[in-house]
């Protein structure tokens, strides 16, 4: 079955340490995105690519990078300049750019920094 | 700036009831689309339904359907025969002129009583 797999579904790290948190899809999607979610709330774009090799700032890039050197992978790195990093971190994808093209979800990674 | 608001933060339905989600949104484009996407308490994020701006008719898909009016810049969701299954949270997301990327509200928790 094709769809996005997240990994790990929780991740627990000390205040200062990087981490890598880890998304690849099989639809053969060319975009993809990552988002944040804090309890209660909506998503807000960190980071999103339309092919291989390019990507751009989303809303609250700050603290995070990316890498897209393949089409089927989009990794996330939090990095410790992030001040407030604990959050649910969704990966997405969709077919195109286009308007009409609808995200289609990874189950989400739960980071929980102390 | 493109918005999406969604002013009810929870709703109650009685089991196969129908509801209706609010979604105002923003924009002086006039090409985009608008999303909506169910989020259970596991976590992930299921696509519903697509409405385009051009679109003249309310998109349909099953049990959803959009009541799209476009010179009020809304697009609610109404649920019909509620099923206790149906309850959780649920985005209106927008994406526009073709960016590439989607913005979310921040959504609506909907319970269904039995």
């Amino acid at each position: 079955d094709g769809g996005i797999t997240q990994s790990p579904k929780y991740l627990f790290r000390k205040e200062g340490q990087n981490v890598t948190l880890s998304c690849e899809q099989n639809l053969n999607h060319d975009a993809m995105y990552w988002y944040r979610q804090d309890p209660g709330q909506g998503l807000r774009l960190i980071y999103y690519s339309q092919i291989v090799n390019d990507f751009q700032k989303g809303d609250i890039a700050e603290g995070y990078s990316v890498s897209r050197e393949k089409k089927e992978s989009f990794p996330l790195t939090v990095t410790s300049a992030q001040k407030n990093p604990t959050a649910f971190y969704l990966c997405a994808s969709s077919i195109s750019r286009a308007n009409n093209s609808p995200l289609h979800f990874g189950n989400g990674t739960r980071l929980t920094v102390t | 700036a493109q918005k999406i608001t969604q002013t009810q933060p929870g709703m109650f339905v009685q089991e196969k009831e129908a509801v209706t989600l609010d979604c105002t949104y923003d924009t002086s484009d006039q090409s985009y689309g608008l999303f909506w996407y169910k989020q259970p308490s596991s976590g992930e994020m299921i696509f519903l339904i697509y409405q385009g701006s051009y679109d003249e008719q309310n998109a349909t898909e099953g049990r959803y359907s959009l009541n799209f009016q476009k010179a009020r810049k809304s697009a609610n969701l109404v649920i019909s025969a509620s099923q206790l299954g149906d309850s959780a949270m649920y985005f209106c997301a927008m994406k526009w002129t073709n960016a590439g990327k989607s913005t979310f509200g921040d959504g609506t928790t909907l319970t269904v009583k039995p």
